[in-house]
């Protein structure tokens, strides 16, 4: 069974603050991708990571794929309070039914 | 171009009763997947659904069922409801015609069982 183990669960950090969320399995992935979700809203896309080692920037979020494709990474230069929500880490089966396997999410706060 | 939209927003249920929940996919998408996320945990596959058809299922038992239209939109159905139902039920369409399975979210029903 391929797992997703996401940490920290929890992050409460002050505005200006910079952090970084893990997503890690023991599996290869062929792509990863990274969702945010914000209360009483679904899950919102964010990036999809696919060559190994490779790092994509969206604006101040950046994002790395491991070498191995087993693990990524979210990091976040200078949190404001926009970025609070949860952040979600998911791969897709490549299954018949492509459906998507989310990890259990990081909570994020950024306080004024 | 128009988003996932999901009805009702919430809902409120006693054990034993039934509900269907309602999806409307995302203009040019084909494939509908329902999700169930509990509180404080990444949301956990149900089934999905393409060309009218269930494509794949999750560990879920046959008491919640589904169907897909042919304008794409679909329909969550769970008999018998139990107090661990209530859950924030989340609706994702996309394209199989797409590399990557990119999913579009709607905003969720929020079930509670009583």
């Amino acid at each position: 069974t391929q797992l997703l183990e996401q940490s920290p669960q929890f992050l409460s950090i002050q505005e200006g603050e910079n952090l970084t969320v893990y997503c890690n399995s023991s599996s290869v992935f062929s792509s990863l991708q990274w969702y945010r979700q914000e209360p009483g809203e679904g899950p919102v896309l964010l990036v999809t990571v696919v060559t190994g080692g490779e790092v994509k920037k969206l604006k101040r979020l950046t994002f790395q794929f491991g070498d191995a494709r087993k693990d990524s990474s979210l990091h976040i230069t200078a949190a404001q309070p926009g970025d609070t929500g949860l952040y979600l880490c998911a791969f897709d089966s490549s299954g018949s039914a492509r459906q998507l396997t989310f990890g259990s999410g990081t909570q994020l706060t950024v306080l004024p | 171009e128009t988003g996932v939209t999901q009805s009702p927003t919430h809902l409120i249920k006693t054990r034993g009763q039934q509900v269907t929940l309602r999806c409307s996919s995302q203009s040019g998408h084909n494939t509908v997947s329902w999700y169930q996320q509990a509180l404080g945990q990444g949301p956990q596959f149900i089934f999905q659904y393409y060309r009218e058809e269930e494509n794949g299922r999750g560990n879920f038992p046959p008491r919640f069922s589904g169907l897909q239209f042919p304008n794409y939109s679909s329909e969550l159905n769970v008999n018998a409801l139990e107090l661990d139902d209530s859950a924030l039920y989340l609706c994702a369409s996309s394209s199989r015609d797409r590399s990557y399975n990119e999913q579009f979210f709607g905003p969720g029903t929020r079930l509670t069982v009583l």
